[in-house]
């Protein structure tokens, strides 16, 4: 089985200053890993994903995320939050074997980005 | 392109009543998803649809069926509906190929049963 955990309910930062939204994963086998934002009331927005290849990825509105292995992690990062970015943010898995692309969420993250 | 377009966008509905979800998908993909958003619980799979004329039960499928009209359409029933399906449903599609797993989701569906 696979699953996301998000340990942090909400993330509070100022205005410039760095964010880092945590995630981890378990999975067997090779995962999928992606993010994706939430603003209110509106769907899922994709971000990025990592499948193989460089453990740092890029992707939409300055986002990055750098895949870890030997932790499981997959952290989600920016380095200069806007008040724009206050959102919820969903961590996702899936296996690279999963012939369904069925994908695994973390419970989300709040974040509060304050000007 | 629309993308991923769901209706109704609210819907409120007594305990026992049924109703359909619509979803419709303008980007030739070949898998769709239905799942429900909970507070504090993320989105859970209810049902997908792998490709045309197959559907198969996810994490959450008590109390819904689905139909796969076609390619671009993938539907969900609620047969007689409760209050613990208040929630918000989203549908979701993706081309499913080994360079793109990601799923792109529609606006969503707000329910609520009395």
């Amino acid at each position: 089985a696979q699953s996301v955990a998000q340990p942090e309910d909400q993330v509070n930062v100022a205005e410039g200053n760095p964010l880092t939204v945590k995630c981890t994963y378990s999975v067997s086998g090779n995962p999928y890993l992606f993010w994706y934002v939430q603003y209110p009331n509106r769907g899922l927005q994709f971000l990025l994903k990592y499948i193989t290849g460089d453990n740092l990825v890029k992707g939409s509105y300055g986002f990055e995320a750098e895949f870890n292995k030997s932790q499981t992690s997959f952290h989600l990062k920016k380095p200069s939050a806007l008040v724009s970015d206050s959102a919820l943010y969903f961590c996702a898995v899936t296996r690279l074997t999963d012939s369904w692309g069925k994908l695994q969420f973390g419970a989300g993250t709040q974040v509060v980005v304050t000007p | 392109n629309a993308g991923v377009t769901q209706t109704p966008k609210f819907q409120v509905l007594k305990t026992g009543q049924s109703m359909t979800l619509q979803c419709a998908q303008d980007m030739n993909h070949n898998s769709m998803y239905w799942y429900r958003q909970d507070p504090g619980m993320g989105l859970r799979l209810i049902y997908y649809s792998a490709s045309e004329g197959t559907t198969d039960k996810g994490e959450v499928p008590n109390g819904y069926n689905v139909s796969r009209l076609n390619k671009r359409e993938f539907s969900l029933r609620l047969e007689s509906a409760a209050p613990s399906q208040t929630s918000v449903y989203f549908c979701a599609s993706s081309a499913r190929t080994a360079a793109s797993y990601e799923q792109y989701f529609g606006p969503g569906t707000r329910l609520t049963v009395t």
